[in-house]
């Protein structure tokens, strides 16, 4: 069965470092999410991409944050210069489309910013 | 915001028990889905309810949604220790999933 990959799964930095965390979304899948959980909270929705552009995105990701679907298949999520807050789960996510609202998501990967 | 809220916060049963969780939202949906977390790992979609249903079923799985009091529940019957885990609703449409807070459920052996 088709599923989303995230790389790494563990991501350690330090503060004001940049970081790209990578997302392969299920292939014939249009529409791309990123979504952070810190420790303890709850999912929070982060940007959603939809061709080749974001089509919204929350109050977190301000100008810090960026998306690129590079190539056609990964789906990257950059933090240029990272911060103590920035410490949590990255899921990536993606939706078929059309009457199909299921969102299918990644392993997540695990940043530390010290 | 459509917003989901799980509750209660925590349940632990026992092998075979039926487990009920219940969920409220604040605005109108066209949508709302279960989800499934693991300890540490990515979340797993379970089931969805569109707005003009009522009842849904999935194996093990029943949700019920009431658009007049804006709630849903899940049940999940015959309970097993695997069904340890965290539990979100979700509301949303194109864009984004809203979701609460969760509920840890843990099935005793």
């Amino acid at each position: 069965e088709p599923e989303v990959t995230q790389t790494p799964s563990h991501q350690v930095t330090q503060m004001g470092q940049e970081v790209i965390l990578r997302c392969v979304p299920i292939s014939n899948h249009l529409y791309f999410y990123w979504y952070r959980q810190i420790l303890g909270q709850k999912v929070e929705f982060l940007v959603s991409f939809y061709n080749n552009e974001i089509s919204e995105k929350s109050e977190i990701f301000d100008d810090q944050f960026s998306v690129e679907r590079p190539d056609g298949s990964n789906f990257t999520l950059k933090i240029r210069s990272t911060k103590l807050e920035d410490s949590a789960m990255y899921f990536c996510a993606c939706r078929q489309g059309g009457a199909s609202y299921e969102q299918y998501f990644g392993p997540g990967t695990r940043l530390t910013v010290t | 915001s459509q917003q989901g809220e799980e509750d209660p916060q925590a349940l632990s049963i026992q092998e075979g028990e039926n487990a009920t969780m219940n969920c409220s939202y604040k605005t109108s949906i066209n949508n709302l889905q279960w989800y499934r977390q693991n300890s540490g790992r990515g979340l797993v979609h379970l089931i969805l309810i569109r707005s003009n249903e009522r009842e849904k079923h999935s194996g093990r799985l029943r949700v019920t949604l009431d658009t007049s009091k804006k709630s849903s529940s899940l049940l999940i019957t015959a309970s097993r220790a695997a069904d340890t885990a965290s539990y979100f609703c979700a509301t949303g449409a194109n864009s984004k999933l809203t979701f609460g807070k969760g509920i840890t459920l843990s099935v005793r052996p």
